[in-house]
């Protein structure tokens, strides 16, 4: 099994749908992060988690909410998805600043 | 706040030749560096980190980089591509101090050609 497990691997969605990625780890890593990937664009933070009761916003928060159910487990939901949300979402876990990240294979969601 | 900047959104070279992948960073103190490869239809996997010890940093598939302060540069390089290196090529930036979360350069697209 890997080590960080994103689910569902693919989605296609219709405006204005709630919906939930999920991401579990088994790395026993305290930290964890959603990421998005969109094309010429990079990575940019969501939100990430430092430990079970620690949630932080990052720069592209909007319209995006996280829940941290446990050590393991991450999950990024899209209240009202828009199709401006179309991406690739990656959760990456790590256990310190400086030791770099462990990501998931990713989630691809189409917002139509 | 960091900014990271990869030359080139995409370089293409040919199988044998030097490997060289631009990153520049931004910061008044020495920060954490890392490369990191995403072939196609995977996650993002860490090649190597610079993390204050030796400036010439060794990573896996023979790929190394080395961390050049007055240059604020962190380059990536290979001696010689292999076809299996074509994959997108993202440069990490850290502060040492604060948040710690790392900021993504927007990626190179190496190409390698037979």
């Amino acid at each position: 099994d890997a080590d960080v497990t994103q689910t569902p691997r693919n989605r296609i969605t219709k405006t204005g749908k709630r919906i939930m990625l999920e991401c579990s780890q088994t790395k026993g890593h305290d930290r964890m992060y959603w990421y998005r990937q969109d094309p010429g664009l990079g990575l940019r933070l969501i939100y990430y988690s430092f430990d079970v009761k620690d949630i932080n916003k990052g720069e592209i928060s909007d319209g995006y909410s996280v829940s941290r159910q446990a050590q393991a487990k991450f999950s990024l939901s899209l209240e009202s998805a828009i199709p401006n949300q179309t991406a690739l979402y990656f959760c990456a876990t790590s256990p310190t600043d400086f030791y770099g990240y462990t990501f998931g294979s990713g989630t691809r969601l189409t917002v139509v | 706040a960091q900014s990271v900047t990869q030359l080139g959104s995409h370089v293409s070279v040919s199988e044998g030749a030097l490997v060289l992948l631009r990153c520049n960073y931004s910061s008044s103190v020495p920060p954490y560096l890392f490369w990191y490869v995403q072939y196609p239809n995977q996650g993002l996997q860490l090649l190597l980190k610079y993390t204050s010890a030796a400036t010439l940093v060794k990573g896996i598939n023979g790929f190394e980089a080395e961390f050049k302060k007055s240059e604020t540069s962190f380059h990536l390089t290979k001696p010689s591509a292999h076809m299996s290196d074509a994959a997108e090529y993202f440069c990490a930036v850290s502060d040492q101090g604060g948040s710690y979360i790392p900021t993504f350069g927007r990626g190179t697209s190496l190409i390698v050609h037979p």
